[in-house]
């Protein structure tokens, strides 16, 4: 999975609480991307970033807080935590080189169940 | 915005014959546009991807993918399918010139029967 870890890899959690995800890239690329993925809808773009400290909304990114204080880190935060935000979270990455041109490699997903 | 269909939900082929998966794509200007393959409990991985130049793409794992601009599709094959081939798979585009952010299909499940 191309350097890319994610914690937890499952989580249980209650409505209301915050739950904070976590993914980790050994890879030094610039891109970092949040997306949840649903049956019918495909991956759905969360929050991505460009840079340290630079972060932007995907097409869903209500209920969702993002940070990177460092290349290496991307933080997904659930503010509190509803039944709907219940989804697989993958992390993905990607760089701006003549190798891999903006191609995007994921991570191996967070499975989080909100009762 | 860009976009990505992907008309059939499960593709059921023999194993030996080819397997094709469909892709139609909307997109402002040229488009990047790749598949991806998830195999259950896991990430996606990558396996080929058009960006420009030869409209045939070779990827992974015997797989090709025809770009055609006419038609906006970007047509997933394989010439013999494996029962190891089954799998979600997923078509994704983004602009050429344009921000990075990919707009995934909502992905094909393919079975290949032994």
């Amino acid at each position: 999975d191309a350097g890319i870890t994610q914690s937890p890899r499952h989580k249980v959690t209650e409505t209301g609480t915050p739950v904070t995800l976590r993914c980790h890239q050994t890879e030094n690329h610039r891109y970092m991307y949040w997306y949840r993925q649903d049956p019918g809808h495909g991956l759905r773009l969360i929050h991505y970033s460009y840079g340290v400290k630079d972060t932007d909304k995907g097409e869903v990114s209500d209920g969702y807080s993002v940070s990177r204080s460092k290349t290496e880190d991307f933080l997904l935060t659930l503010e509190s935590a509803t039944s709907s935000q219940t989804s697989v979270y993958f992390c993905a990455i990607s760089d701006m080189n003549l190798t891999d041109q903006e191609t995007q490699y994921f991570g191996p997903g967070t499975r989080l169940l909100v009762l | 915005a860009q976009s990505v269909a992907q008309p059939e939900d499960q593709v059921n082929v023999a194993e030996g014959n080819p397997l094709t998966v469909k892709c139609t794509y909307s997109v402002s200007g040229n488009p990047y546009l790749f598949w991806y393959v998830q195999y259950p409990n896991r990430g996606l991985q990558f396996l080929l991807k058009y960006i420009t130049g030869d409209n045939l793409v070779k990827g992974s794992y015997g797989f090709e993918a025809e770009f055609n601009k006419s038609q906006t599709s970007f047509h997933l094959k394989k010439p013999s399918a494996l029962v190891s081939d089954s799998a979600l798979y997923f078509c994704a585009v983004r602009a050429l010139y344009g921000n990075n952010r990919l707009a995934f299909g909502k992905g094909n499940q393919v079975v290949v029967i032994p």
